[in-house]
């Protein structure tokens, strides 16, 4: 069935150092591919999204994109902040299912 | 719009007593699903819906009870509450179902930390 594997956390780095968080997905038709945020404390939200291949979404200066070819969506941001401390959700629109996260942790 | 929300925030209970998650989204959504968060489990699917007066099981249903009379209301029955219940609940909603077509992103509530003793 329809899967993504993303890579374990937590992941640790500097303050305005570069941030990439693999995802994955293995499905049989064409979903759309989302990236979600667990801020401490808080429920999920929507990163971004992408819903058909080759599409880029983008957001608060994190970028996804949608690479067929690949089977990827991999998570980028070029200085991350203190603030982007969180949980982040790689999800395929066709599963009900959320997996353990990526835990990301940025010390000043 | 006040999105998802959910009630209460915190909760303990005795081991043996029954409660209701309450969960409402006043955006009209169509589909409904309750999931609990444990550390290193990441999100669980417990039940969803997909329309006022449908429900089904997800992959962790035992224990918990749903019911949808209305488009904006999916309450969580707790029948008689174990400490392994005790986690972190969240309650999401979305335009449509999560399927082949669809682009819709689900929306989030708060969270409820239940802890029982």
């Amino acid at each position: 069935g329809d899967s993504v594997t993303q890579m374990e956390g937590p992941v640790t780095l500097s303050e305005e150092a570069f941030l990439t968080i693999n995802c994955t997905y293995t499905a049989t038709g064409y979903p759309s591919l989302f990236w979600y945020v667990q801020y401490p404390g808080e429920g999920l939200q929507l990163l971004l999204k992408a819903t058909k291949a080759d599409d880029k979404g983008s957001n608060k200066g994190f970028e996804a994109t949608y690479r067929k070819e690949t089977t990827s969506f991999h998570l980028e941001k070029g200085s991350v902040q203190v603030s982007d401390s969180a949980v982040y959700f790689c999800a395929l629109s066709t599963k009900l299912q959320f997996g353990a996260g990526t835990q990301v942790v940025v010390t000043p | 719009n006040a999105g998802v929300t959910q009630t209460p925030k915190f909760q303990v209970l005795k081991t043996g007593q029954s409660m209701t998650l309450q969960c409402a989204q006043d955006m009209n959504h169509e589909y409904m699903s309750w999931y609990r968060q444990d550390p290193g489990m990441g999100l669980r699917l417990i039940h969803y819906s997909v329309g006022a007066g449908i429900t089904d099981q997800g992959e962790v249903p035992n224990g918990y009870n749903v019911s949808r009379s209305t488009t904006e209301d999916f309450p969580l029955r707790l029948l008689s509450a174990a400490p392994s219940q005790t986690s972190v609940y969240f309650c999401a909603s979305s335009y449509y179902p999560p399927g082949q077509g669809s682009s819709y992103e689900q929306y989030f509530g708060p969270g409820t930390r239940l802890t029982v003793t």
